[in-house]
């Protein structure tokens, strides 16, 4: 069955405390592995696309990895601005699949 | 350049009857997807249309349909709404050949 996993399902970390966020994933005919932070009552804003194992991206205090079962997206020295819901999404074939997040806490 | 736009922001029906939402997608995209998302879950996957055809679909009833237009704006119809139809439900837009979707901001729809 093609699914999405997401560990933890909420993470406190205090300012400047690095971690990482887990997406393990099962999906068939794998086109891409996507990141996005959903701030509450609001869509999901994009911010990293992963295509092949290796590979990562980074912007700001984000970096995001993939292998070939999961990704993991560091935070390096967050801030309380970093605060929100990590949501990793996988695209098949012709069908997109979505972990159930990871709700980041970052106390000052 | 535009983003995705969604209408409208609040709705409130009550079970039984049908609802339409309302997706216009960032310029430049000809894809749109659906998706709807309970509270605190992750966003399901309903559809995703590409030039006017669906082009995908998740495990969500035949209830759940769609449109697509030529400016590429879509859709998205539930008939016989059920208490379980209570979500946020979203719209994606992506480009051509390209897999990256940008969301909008949501419809809450509330079923009594």
């Amino acid at each position: 069955e093609d699914q999405v996993t997401q560990s933890p399902e909420a993470l406190r970390l205090q300012e400047g405390e690095s971690s990482s966020l887990n997406c393990s994933y099962t999906v068939s005919g794998l086109r891409g592995l996507f990141w996005y932070r959903q701030d509450p009552g609001k869509g999901p804003e994009f911010l990293f696309t992963l295509y092949s194992a290796g590979e990562e991206k980074e912007k700001e205090r984000l970096k995001a990895t993939l292998t070939k079962k999961e990704s993991f997206l560091h935070i390096t020295a967050p801030k309380p601005e970093d605060s929100a819901t990590y949501l990793c999404a996988v695209q098949g074939i012709n069908k997109f699949y979505f972990g159930s997040g990871t709700k980041l806490n970052v106390k000052p | 350049e535009t983003g995705v736009t969604q209408s409208p922001t609040h709705l409130i029906k009550t079970r039984g009857q049908q609802v339409t939402l309302r997706c216009s997608s960032q310029s430049g995209h000809n894809t749109v997807s659906w998706y709807q998302q309970a509270l605190g879950q992750g966003p399901q996957f309903i559809f995703q249309y590409y030039r006017e055809e669906e082009n995908g679909r998740g495990n969500f009833p035949p209830r759940f349909s769609g449109l697509q237009f030529p400016n590429y704006s879509s859709e998205l119809n539930v008939n016989a709404l059920e208490l379980d139809d209570s979500a946020l439900y979203l719209c994606a837009s992506s480009s051509q050949g390209g897999e990256t979707q940008y969301f909008g901001p949501g419809t809450r729809l509330l079923v009594l």
